[in-house]
């Protein structure tokens, strides 16, 4: 089934250790976003790929990187984690042409403590 | 770039009641206007869009409203439910750009 799949679901952490949110799609969209979203709070955009080796920084200052190998797949790696950063990260695709919808992923909450 | 903005943050209803969303932006040249609802715990989920070559489009209880010469975007809800109850999100975006949110507006529908 065509979906936008986030691992792992749920993590708590240390400060200090690094950490990479898995992102994949089976849809076949070109751009991929990810947002910080705190419950039920405004999305932030911090990062966002129109297709494979283009990544760019959304409007939301990051202390996050995030790669674009291959189209499927978009991983968000913290290399430093701080209690900050604890919030709900989503990702999210969309096809590149089409004035379409973007979907959204389950989410990973995160917990630094 | 584009500016989202959304009225009101908390919205609450009686069952029964409409309710409405108003979202304005500042880009002309955005061209397609979703909206998404979250329910507590889950992603955004589409609920309805609308193309900038459309004034108003309707689905069952649910319909949106686009005024471009005003640059203001609205969602109506009629016969609200408890259902209902969610964050709901506008936003705007062009043709091969990235999407622009408005905050959120927190809706409760009282039974």
């Amino acid at each position: 089934e065509a979906d936008i799949y986030q691992t792992p679901r749920y993590l708590v952490i240390g400060t200090g250790k690094k950490i990479t949110l898995e992102c994949s799609q089976t849809m076949g969209h070109d751009k991929m976003y990810w947002y910080q979203q705190d419950p039920g709070m405004e999305l932030h955009l911090i990062h966002y790929s129109y297709g494979v080796n283009s990544t760019e920084k959304g409007d939301l200052s990051s202390e996050s990187t995030v790669s674009r190998i291959r189209t499927e797949h978009f991983p968000l790696t913290l290399e430093s984690a701080r209690p900050s950063h604890t919030s709900q990260y989503l990702c999210a695709s969309s096809p590149f042409t089409v004035n379409t919808e973007a979907f959204f992923g389950q989410g990973t909450r995160l917990t630094v403590v | 770039g584009e500016n989202v903005e959304q009225h009101p943050s908390t919205l609450s209803v009686q069952e029964g009641d409409s309710a409405v969303i108003k979202c304005t932006y500042s880009d002309s040249a955005s061209n397609y206007f979703p909206w998404y609802k979250q329910e507590l715990g889950k992603r955004p989920q589409l609920i309805i869009d609308i193309r900038s070559n459309v004034g108003e489009k309707k689905d069952q209880r649910i319909a949106v409203t686009l005024n471009k010469t005003a640059k203001h975007f609205s969602l109506h809800i009629t016969e609200t439910q408890p259902e209902d109850s969610a964050v709901y999100f506008c936003a705007a975006s062009k043709t091969g750009n990235q999407f622009y949110f408005g905050t959120g507006t927190s809706l409760t529908v009282i039974p």
